[in-house]
């Protein structure tokens, strides 16, 4: 029973370029979370989607990162225009249902770690 | 964003020694979790609580969800080498209309053998 796989593990990018981080979510699980870590830090939560529906964007930056969440396929998380600031790891979780009814764990990937030159 | 406070930051003990770290926040929370994170790998769930004054252990793992709902300890008995890593405590509760997990920002624990 696969656990929530992301790819890629590792990601260099220029500046202005293109990133794009998949993850597929555990078997079973239709809810997706992208969080963002900075080295020594937690986990900054930045978006909740389930299946081609955005639910919560609070902390997305505004510009130049976007996610979806298809109907078939991973997850996408999209960095456009890279800057060195937004050199982190980037972790995804999914869980079977929402979190509103509780009994809900997140179960979290490998991450990847984004790099930009 | 928001975070809850981890407490103590960072600890180094020697192996065989109990270990206690904890997590506390202003508001109020409906579900508290908590992973480990190994180096160069994501966070992997050890306990999770669902009631106030809930303890539940996990092997040498015992995990309490505070009556007040604003805190949680974890305790490690009789550490080991392999218990190294980085711990984090998350609170769930409704915010912003939707529900989210809160992360706290993190215990890193060093095992000298």
């Amino acid at each position: 029973n696969a656990g929530v796989m992301q790819n890629p593990r590792h990601l260099v990018r220029r500046r202005g370029q293109e990133a794009r981080l998949r993850c597929s979510p555990m078997k079973g699980h239709s809810h997706v979370y992208w969080y963002r870590q900075l080295p020594e830090e937690g986990l900054k939560f930045m978006v909740y989607l389930q299946k081609e529906n955005i639910i919560d964007e609070s902390g997305m930056p505004k510009e130049r990162f976007s996610a979806e969440f298809p109907k078939e396929g991973p997850s996408i998380l999209r960095i456009q225009q890279v800057v060195r600031g937004d050199s982190a790891a980037y972790f995804c979780a999914s869980s079977p249902q929402g979190l509103a009814g509780g009994y809900n764990e997140q179960f979290f990937g490998p991450g990847t770690r984004l790099t930009v030159l | 964003g928001q975070q809850l406070n981890q407490s103590p930051q960072s600890m180094f003990i020697q192996e065989g020694e109990d270990v206690s770290m904890n997590c506390t926040s202003s508001s109020i929370f409906n579900t508290w979790l908590w992973y480990k994170q190994d180096p160069g790998e994501g966070p992997v769930l050890l306990i999770a609580l669902y009631k106030a004054g809930e303890l539940t252990s996990n092997g040498r793992l015992t995990a309490q969800f505070g009556i007040t709902r604003k805190d949680s300890f974890l305790n490690i008995s009789a550490s080991i080498p392999s218990d190294v890593g980085i711990y984090f405590c998350a609170g769930q509760r409704s915010l912003g209309g939707t529900y989210k997990y809160i992360f706290g920002t993190g215990t890193r624990l060093k095992v000298l053998a």
